[in-house]
């Protein structure tokens, strides 16, 4: 089945750096990926939508200049949280939809937790 | 954006018991609805999805879908202790950057044995 990877799957850093994940679809080719965000005991919340070749569209709230998208190749997204803050501390989970199959199913992956201290 | 609408829990059943899980959507327009399974500090994973109205069964789950009351629900029969997780209700959401799903909060399922 469609696999995506996600690494790294825990990072802690300090206030003010920036984080770069990657998100990478291994045996199929993702023209369109997603990323959320998940709080503590929260839903998964939408933040943006990934096209390659193209610019993310972001969800009302996201600030687009903090969460910077980049999709150069068919099978790689990244997300760089810009200047984090502890507030930005969460698990970051991207997906991707493999339509070969035909079955409109999105594959998560593993997710990315990051700690801003 | 469409919203999805879940209780949040927790709720209890027995091992073996049959657990009800419900949702609600805001959309009228929807036409695919998914269930999904997420342990504590892992990412969610596909149980069922569904797109026509009636039951759909798949082991010890059975989805059953009413569009015409924007309604979803999750049967999981013979409750077993790993099943206890967080279950979330799933929407697609169609718009020009592409068509992602939207979650409700989630519903925390504890099975006892």
């Amino acid at each position: 089945g469609a696999v995506v990877s996600q690494h790294p799957s825990r990072v802690i850093c300090k206030s003010g750096t920036s984080v770069k994940i990657e998100c990478r679809s291994l045996d199929f080719q993702a023209t369109t990926m997603f990323w959320y965000r998940q709080f503590p005991k929260k839903s998964l919340m939408l933040m943006a939508t990934s096209n390659e070749g193209s610019k993310a569209t972001y969800e009302q709230g996201v600030e687009k200049d903090k969460f910077l998208i980049n999709h150069a190749s068919l099978t790689l997204s990244t997300l760089t949280v810009t200047s984090a803050h502890p507030e930005d501390s969460s698990f970051y989970i991207c997906s991707a939809r493999e339509y070969s199959s035909g079955a409109n199913v999105l594959t998560f992956g593993a997710g990315s937790r990051l700690t801003v201290l | 954006q469409k919203e999805v609408e879940q209780n949040s829990g927790p709720l209890s059943v027995p091992e073996g018991a049959i657990a009800s899980l419900n949702c609600t959507y805001s959309d009228r327009v929807s036409q695919s609805f998914f269930w999904y399974r997420q342990y504590s500090g892992k990412s969610p994973e596909l149980i069922m999805s569904i797109y026509s109205n009636g039951d759909k069964e798949d082991g010890r789950f059975t989805a059953q879908l009413n569009k015409a009351s924007q309604y979803v629900s999750l049967l999981i029969r013979d409750s077993q202790p790993s099943d206890s997780a967080t279950y979330l209700c799933a929407v697609i959401d169609v718009n020009q950057a592409g068509t992602a799903l939207i979650f409700g909060k989630g519903t925390t399922l504890s099975v006892s044995s």
